[in-house]
């Protein structure tokens, strides 16, 4: 079956270190997104890709790069972990085109602690 | 600019119907889905209803969509405490790929 991971489901990284989330997909959409989650925010988009070589920032996507190198994969960087940055982090997926509804497909989450 | 709004919390009694309710702002929308989010879960998603129906139903879900007012609806017959859960209500505007999310509603079922 067809799915969406994401690796590492946690990960406690110090203030200042580069992190990268991993978001792999088997549906083969071309659509892939980041989305954070935060008590009383809902989700936020971070970025987002509608296809290889495609990205775009969201609204919260100061200290967070992306790259699309492939249909499968959305990596997601933080140059510079902050303590700002802790959240859970979501990656989607959905599939764009005529007729259909552009639902998204939501990974299990990666839960990120920055001390 | 667009922005969809829900309520944050409800509680129910088992058995009891819930009714968890959403209005959005962008009269270009042409999906508008549920999802739902078990603690320590990823979102799920629970059904959509295209623009120019104003209901849809799926076992104990029913959808009710008025477009003139801008108001979607979800409505669990038969609450169980396995409904427990965060409620997100989304719409999609247009032929934009991007979603539009409300905060969700957490709902609380009550034995």
């Amino acid at each position: 079956d067809a799915e969406i991971t994401q690796s590492p489901r946690h990960k406690i990284t110090e203030t200042g270190r580069q992190v990268t989330l991993a978001c792999h997909q088997t549906w083969n959409h071309n659509n892939m997104f980041w989305y954070r989650q935060d008590l009383g925010h809902g989700l936020r988009l971070i970025h987002y890709s509608y296809g290889v070589q495609d990205t775009n920032k969201g609204e919260v996507s100061d200290g967070y790069s992306v790259s699309r190198s492939n249909t499968e994969d959305l990596p997601l960087t933080l140059e510079s972990a902050a303590s700002s940055q802790t959240s859970v982090y979501f990656c989607a997926s959905s599939e764009s085109g005529s007729g259909r509804a552009g639902e998204q497909f939501f990974g299990p989450g990666t839960r990120l602690t920055v001390l | 600019g667009e922005d969809v709004e829900q309520s944050l919390f409800l509680s129910v009694r088992e058995g009891d119907s819930s009714v968890i309710n959403c209005t959005y702002t962008d009269s270009s929308s042409t999906y508008l889905y549920w999802y739902k989010q078990e603690p320590g879960a990823g979102l799920q998603l629970l059904t959509y209803i295209f623009s120019n129906m104003d209901m849809k139903q799926d076992q104990r879900l029913t959808v009710l969509l008025n477009k003139k007012d801008k108001h979607l609806s979800l409505r669990i017959a038969d609450t169980q405490t396995g409904d427990s859960a965060i409620y997100f209500c989304a719409e999609k505007a247009g032929n934009n790929r991007k979603l539009i999310w409300g905060l969700g509603t957490s709902l609380a079922v009550n034995p």
